[in-house]
């Protein structure tokens, strides 16, 4: 299996441009996470769904970011207008079965607001 | 306040030495305890997992040691060598929270030739 693949590996961008970032998880999970890692705060839980539906959002910081999941293999990221402060690392892991269970990240894309 | 604390920040030691990553909780009630290794430039990957009935569970030459009374974790690292170099993270997961996992900021190792 290719693992949990996310692109692109690294975006730079203008402020107040509109960002996309996707994952693709290991085939047969169904839980999907989005997290963000920045040196100051470490990782950080974003969303996570699971079966395609939207659990926890409450580690979205705000109305400007947005995630869905439209089908089993694909999840979406998406921040708009975006700041510099949104400026990260950001990984989508994903998971088969419960809390238990073992959580596989993908490399991250590297977001560079300018 | 759900919480996890590693200690130290940061670690240099020299090739084939043995080092040891402290990891304290305040996270209630536990599920399970996870260390990841996440090298430069790459997502985190899982090494161990321990419930509340485990204490020690190892992978090649990393040990991780759980004590659910002191909530404390330690991953010993044996006979070092240059690609252990990486950020070690410990995570705690709460039960009945859907799997929401609280990391710490992790240890910086470097081991040196």
């Amino acid at each position: 299996d290719a693992g949990v693949i996310q692109s692109p590996r690294h975006e730079v961008t203008e402020m107040g441009q509109e960002v996309t970032l996707r994952c693709k998880p290991i085939s047969g999970h169904n839980s999907l996470f989005w997290y963000r890692q920045t040196m100051m705060r470490g990782l950080e839980l974003l969303i996570y769904f699971n079966n395609n539906v939207p659990i926890d959002d409450s580690g979205m910081p705000e109305d400007r970011f947005s995630a869905k999941m439209p089908n089993a293999s694909f999840s979406t990221l998406k921040i708009q207008p975006s700041e510099p402060r949104d400026s990260a690392v950001y990984f989508c892991a994903s998971r088969l079965g419960q809390e238990a269970e073992k959580l596989f990240f993908g490399s991250g894309t590297q977001l560079s607001v300018l | 306040k759900n919480q996890v604390e590693q200690s130290p920040q940061s670690l240099i030691i020299l090739e084939g030495k043995n080092c040891t990553l402290q990891c304290n909780y305040t996270v209630s009630p536990f599920s399970n305890l996870r260390w990841y290794k996440q090298d430069t430039g790459r997502g985190p990957v899982s090494l161990t997992i321990m419930t509340f009935s485990e204490n020690t569970k190892s992978n090649g030459r990393y040990t991780a040691t759980l004590d659910a009374d002191t909530k404390q974790s330690s991953l010993h690292i044996t006979a070092s060598q240059l690609s252990d170099s990486a950020s070690y993270i410990c995570v705690v997961s709460a039960r009945n929270q859907g799997g929401k996992l609280i990391f710490g900021q992790g240890t910086e190792l470097s081991v040196k030739p």
